[in-house]
């Protein structure tokens, strides 16, 4: 399968526990970008990568989330002292060169749920 | 701020009528625009996208998308609806003047085409 990866595909932790998760996008795509998607709601966009560099984070995404992407090829988003409110599907998306008019392409998400 | 508005929180039609999906959008400059679609337990596919030219831009499964610039619209159609069309559609938009990479998302909406 060559599309984008995330993994685990599911994740339930205990309230203030740390928790990481991987995203392995598409080869050659340059442009990373992580989203939040909560039950009716559309993805929130967190983050984004243009190969390692992180270029923009949403003012919604707390201290307690970091992101990497050491390499320029997958990438971490971890979240720190998790809260209930962190419950969600977490996106990983990638795209292809310079132009904002590419698509993205997205992986199946990794569902966390905070007890 | 980019942002779009998904009006209906979901669609029923019969199957073999037509279907619309209605979109529309705010930026501050010129917008590119994409619909996606959800199916349970699977991540976000694309279907098409407005990018420049032709208002009217035809994408999978026989889906079509038309862009009013003046309406700020854009409403995902399709001629003769399936059941297997059943499933989360989202309307999303990029901001031209910022060269913005980031998605805006809509809520969604639940499409259910019955037999």
């Amino acid at each position: 399968d060559t599309g984008v990866s995330q993994n685990p595909r599911h994740k339930i932790t205990k309230r203030g526990q740390n928790v990481t998760f991987r995203c392995d996008p598409i080869s050659e795509h340059n442009r990373l970008y992580w989203y939040r998607q909560t039950l009716g709601q559309g993805p929130e966009f967190l983050t984004y990568f243009q190969n390692e560099a992180q270029l923009e984070k949403s003012r919604l995404l707390s201290d307690r989330f970091s992101a990497e992407r050491p390499k320029g090829s997958f990438s971490t988003l971890e979240i720190q002292r998790t809260e209930q409110g962190d419950s969600a599907m977490y996106l990983c998306a990638s795209s292809f060169g310079s132009s904002p008019g590419t698509e993205a392409f997205f992986g199946q998400g990794t569902r966390l749920t905070v007890v | 701020a980019q942002s779009v508005a998904q009006p209906e929180d979901q669609v029923n039609v019969a199957e073999g009528n037509p279907l619309t999906v209605k979109c529309t959008y705010s930026v501050s400059g010129n917008p590119y625009l994409f619909w996606y679609v959800q199916y349970p337990n699977r991540g976000l596919q694309f279907l098409l996208k407005y990018i420049t030219g032709d208002n009217l831009v035809k994408g999978s499964y026989g889906f079509e998308a038309e862009f009013n610039k003046s309406q700020t619209s854009f409403h995902l159609k399709k001629p003769s609806a399936l059941v297997s069309d059943s499933a989360l559609y989202f309307c999303a938009v990029r901001d031209l003047r910022h060269n913005d990479y980031k998605l805006s998302f809509g809520a969604g909406t639940t499409v259910t085409v019955r037999a």
